[in-house]
């Protein structure tokens, strides 16, 4: 069964820290996804990684892929408030179509 | 931006009662898909969809429930006899491909309340 753990479980800052959240799992995936959901709502898609070491940025956001495609991290530089939400990675293994996602990473971003 | 769009955003019904839940992917895309998320546990696959096929589905997706696709732009799920424990927030997503690196877009979800 894969599994991908995310950790902080919870990560409450200042306004202008630095913080990484963290996607591991001991399965390879063939992608990974980050997504960001507000409450109630559906999860709203960050970006995709699908190669090993790959490194893709989005203003502030700076995503990774591990090398052995088994873990992937989310650096924030100078959080905002706005940056405030549950963050959860996504990954798929090859010759399936689902994403299995992983425990969620709740954050809180203090004025 | 062309999105995934479900109806309706909240359906609350009585236990052993049959509930559709409506999806429309986006228009070019080729595959479907339902997610579940009971409220504070994570997203859960149920089933992808394509070409008027199951392709794949997990242990949640029983027989109580089925996905049709009955005109060019509707992707449904029905639950047949709802239970309690079917309450939870659905989303539908699509792909444009079924490839392992394509990107799959969420729909906003609907909210089912089983009493």
């Amino acid at each position: 069964t894969q599994l991908l753990e995310q950790s902080p479980q919870f990560l409450s800052i200042q306004e202008g820290e630095n913080l990484t959240v963290y996607c591991n799992s001991s399965s390879v995936f063939s992608s990974l996804q980050w997504y960001r959901q507000e409450p109630g709502e559906g999860p709203v898609l960050l970006v995709t990684v699908v190669t090993g070491g790959e490194v893709k940025k989005l203003k502030r956001l700076t995503f990774q892929f591990g090398d052995a495609r088994k873990d992937s991290s989310l650096h924030i530089t100078a959080a905002q408030p706005g940056d405030t939400g549950l963050y959860l990675c996504a990954g798929r293994g090859a010759g399936t179509y689902k994403y299995i996602f992983g425990t969620g990473t709740r954050l809180k971003v203090l004025a | 931006e062309p999105e995934v769009t479900q109806t309706p955003s909240h359906q609350v019904t009585q236990m052993g009662q049959e509930v559709i839940l409506r999806c429309v992917p986006i228009s070019n895309h080729l595959y479907f898909y339902w997610y579940r998320q009971i409220l504070g546990q994570k997203v859960e696959f149920l089933v992808s969809f394509y070409n008027n096929e199951i392709s794949e589905k997990s242990e949640i997706f029983d027989d109580q429930f089925s996905v049709e696709r009955p005109d060019g732009s509707n992707f449904t799920l029905k639950i047949r006899s709802t239970k309690l424990e079917d309450s939870a927030m659905y989303f539908c997503a699509s792909s444009e491909s079924g490839a392992d690196t394509d990107t799959q877009y969420f729909g906003p979800g609907t909210r089912l309340t089983v009493l």
